[in-house]
């Protein structure tokens, strides 16, 4: 069956320094990988889409990368705030409606 | 402006009633979903209605029935609650959801059902 991992200990880390969080699937060829941000108590919000046909995303200080291959995204913010502090949700959608979700990393930036 | 909204936002009911969990959204999306988040935090989805059409329909008691009046709304009818039925329900949309379309989602606030 499809499965999607991403780390389930949280992510714990220094400001300023570069925060990556690893999302593995087996059993699936995604058209494309999303990752989305949820905070406590909220829905998720997209962050960043990158296709199978593409290799890195960027979006201000956020960074994707997508390797088919190896059935890994990493997904990195530079110059961590505190603010960046939420769960992180990696999302694979192979086209239609549905989208399976990981069950996300939670991160922890201290000032 | 709320994009996509949901009520109600906490939901406490004993078990066996029958409750019902709106969703609406503004950004003339012509598909919505219904999720189940678990208390192990993973996003299930259970329903997908495009344009009023149901196309998804995963693993889910029919005890849960969804029902789109028009594709700006798709409302979640859950009957004879169980204890198991605990969880948060966000309701979401998306601008193009079949074949080669960005399926980038937009998600309610979600609605905390607890059942006692």
């Amino acid at each position: 069956s499809q499965k999607i991992e991403q780390n389930s200990e949280a992510l714990n880390i220094q400001e300023g320094k570069t925060a990556t969080l690893t999302c593995n699937y087996t059993n699936y060829s995604p058209a494309y990988l999303q990752w989305y941000r949820q905070d406590p108590g909220r829905g998720p919000v997209f962050l960043l889409l990158i296709r199978e046909n593409e290799k890195e995303k960027r979006k201000e200080r956020l960074k994707v990368t997508f390797d088919t291959t190896l059935k890994q995204s990493l997904f990195h913010i530079t110059a961590s705030q505190p603010a960046d502090s939420a769960t992180y949700l990696c999302a694979l959608v192979r086209g239609g409606f549905k989208t399976i979700f990981g069950a996300g990393t939670r991160l922890f930036v201290k000032a | 402006d709320t994009a996509v909204s949901q009520t109600p936002k906490y939901l406490v009911t004993q078990m066996g009633n029958d409750k019902s969990i709106k969703c609406e959204q503004n950004l003339g999306h012509d598909t919505m979903y219904w999720y189940k988040q678990d208390s192990k935090k993973f996003l299930k989805i259970m329903f997908s209605y495009n344009n009023k059409e149901l196309i998804i329909n995963e693993t889910v008691p029919n005890r849960f029935s969804p029902k789109s009046p028009d594709k700006a709304h798709l409302n979640l009818h859950i009957n004879s609650l169980e204890l198991g039925d605990s969880a948060v329900y966000f309701c979401a949309s998306s601008q193009e959801g079949r074949g080669a379309g960005v399926d980038t989602q937009y998600f309610g606030p979600g609605t905390r059902l607890t059942v006692l």
